[in-house]
């Protein structure tokens, strides 16, 4: 168990629809990272957090947006879905701004039909 | 910019024979560089991370890399297989930390080991 907790496991729905993608970093890791992890794209870089302020961002599609809350947890929010945007949503912790030794959550799963 | 290429998308071995997983990186800056295994329906966990100390590093449940720059490689390797090792591989590269751009953890395409008993 990393200690990185992900919320829903599962999602599923409909294309257009929006959905939230919750996580909770470890005690104490003030970064917060999100990741995509599909079949075409293999697992991508989408945006950092940390201590409350975006870090860096990588592949971020305009339609995706994430924030990080005082309690240190994070959002990923998903808009306008297509049914490419079926994949594997990880999300990471780190005690530190650099993207070292990242502790890895156990996954969302969305899909869109 | 930094990049990864794992050589071998798949890789099938015997138990208790060795291991290779071959990882070939790209970087700008002086990189730092993981191993990360996932199970079926299981998370990310790290394997062993070199970070510019002791080119040959050991990991976890008998796993070693060694980091070689004059061949840009950091290959995985464990003596002996396991039933248990049977998953998800994945090199990961990332310059951030020395000065890099702001790129995040570049990851392999992954290479899925397969042990026969």
């Amino acid at each position: 168990d990393s200690g990185v907790t992900q919320t829903p496991k599962h999602l599923i729905t409909a294309t257009g629809q929006r959905v939230t993608l919750r996580c909770s970093p470890r005690s104490g890791d003030l970064s917060v990272y999100w990741y995509q992890q599909s079949l075409d794209q293999g697992l991508q870089f989408l945006i950092q957090y940390y201590n409350g302020e975006e870090r860096a961002k990588g592949n971020i599609l305009e339609r995706f947006s994430a924030q990080q809350f005082p309690d240190l947890h994070s959002e990923l929010n998903l808009s306008s879905l297509e049914l490419g945007d079926s994949a594997l949503y990880f999300c990471a912790s780190s005690g530190t701004a650099r993207q070292i030794e990242a502790f890895f959550g156990q996954g969302t799963r969305l899909t869109v039909v | 910019a930094q990049s990864v290429t794992q050589l071998d998308s798949h890789v099938s071995v015997s138990e208790g024979t060795p291991v290779l997983l071959r990882c070939n990186y790209s970087s700008s800056y002086s990189p730092s560089l993981f191993w990360y295994v996932q199970h079926p329906n299981k998370g990310l966990q790290l394997l062993l991370k070199y970070t510019s100390a002791a080119t040959l590093v050991k990991g976890i449940n008998g796993f070693e890399a060694e980091f070689k720059k004059s061949e840009t490689s950091f290959h995985l390797t464990k003596p002996s297989a396991h039933m248990s090792d049977a998953a998800e591989y994945f090199c990961v590269v990332s310059d951030w930390g020395s000065g890099g751009g702001a790129d995040g953890l570049t990851f392999g395409k992954g290479t899925h080991l397969i042990i026969q008993p």
